[in-house]
C-alpha cells in the first residue's frame, strides 16, 4: 500500500518568502507528525496533530510556523518570512495510534537562500 | 540533560563483528521504545520496537532496561549493509497536555568495514 507522501521533495526559496510543505499520510492513521532535522541531528519534533487538530505544537519554533490538518488526513506545514536557520529537512511521518510506530515520509529538502 | 541520548560514534567495526548500541532516556515514565535506521539522505526507517520481555529479529535483538532507564541494540555477524545511523526512539508522556510525544536521539553511525 502506499506510505506517507511529502511534497516538494525539494524546495529552494529565497530569504523572506512563504513556503507551503505538503503532508499526506497513510490511509486511516489517525496521529500525524512534523518533524525537522538538520545535518548531523536526530529529528526534532514540530507538531502532532490527532485527527484535525493539534495535540501539540510545542515544537513549532515561533510564530512564522503553523500547521494545519483540516480534513484528519492531508496536512500542510506553513512557514512565513523564511529565514536561512530555516533550511533543514522536513519530515513527516503518521501513526495508526499515538504510541504505535512512526512511518516517514521521504521528507521535503527546504534551502533558504 | 537531554531526554534521549546516544553516543554519535562513529563505530567502525570489521564484517562479522558483533556491535551493541545504547540510548538512555530521562523520563520514567516513558511507554515505548524504538530503533530505526537512517540512511544517508533518507528519512528514518522502523528497524524493530523494543519490548519489556527484549526481542530478537534475525541478526538484531533490542533490550529495555527500565530500572537503568536505556535501551539497546546489539547486531550480530555486521554486514557492510548494515551501514547506516541508527535513531533511538522514546514515546514519552508530556504532562503539560496530557499527551505522549516520540523524541528521537542524534544517533548513532555505524561504518561497517571490508
Amino acid at each position: 500500500g502506499a506510505g506517507v507522501s511529502q511534497t516538494p521533495s525539494n524546495k529552494v526559496t529565497e530569504k523572506g518568502k512563504y513556503v507551503e510543505l505538503r503532508c499526506d499520510p497513510i490511509s486511516g492513521h489517525t496521529a500525524l507528525y512534523w518533524y525537522r532535522q538538520s545535518l548531523g541531528q536526530g529529528p526534532e519534533f514540530l507538531i502532532y496533530f490527532q485527527g484535525t487538530g493539534a495535540a501539540d505544537d510545542s515544537g513549532l519554533p515561533n510564530d512564522r510556523f503553523f500547521a494545519v490538518r483540516p480534513e484528519g488526513s492531508v496536512s500542510t506545514l506553513k512557514i512565513q518570512r523564511t529565514e536561512r536557520g530555516d533550511s533543514a529537512v522536513y519530515l513527516c511521518a503518521s501513526s495508526l495510534i499515538a504510541g504505535s510506530p512512526l512511518h516517514f515520509g521521504n521528507g521535503t529538502r527546504l534551502t533558504v537562500t | 540533560r537531554k531526554e534521549v541520548e546516544q553516543d554519535p560514534g562513529p563505530f567502525n567495526v570489521p564484517e562479522g563483528a558483533t556491535v551493541a548500541f545504547n540510548c538512555t532516556y530521562s523520563n520514567s515514565a516513558s511507554q515505548s521504545f524504538f530503533w530505526y535506521r537512517q540512511d544517508c539522505r533518507k528519512e528514518p526507517k522502523l528497524l524493530m520496537s523494543v519490548y519489556s520481555s527484549g526481542n530478537e529479529d534475525g541478526r538484531f535483538t533490542a533490550q529495555l532496561n527500565r530500572a537503568s532507564q536505556y535501551i539497546s541494540l546489539l547486531i550480530r555477524d555486521s554486514k557492510l549493509s548494515d551501514s547506516a545511523t541508527y535513531l533511538c526512539v522514546v514515546n514519552a508522556p508530556l504532562f503539560t497536555s496530557g499527551t505522549y510525544k516520540y523524541i528521537f536521539g542524534t544517533g548513532t553511525r555505524l561504518k561497517v568495514l571490508a
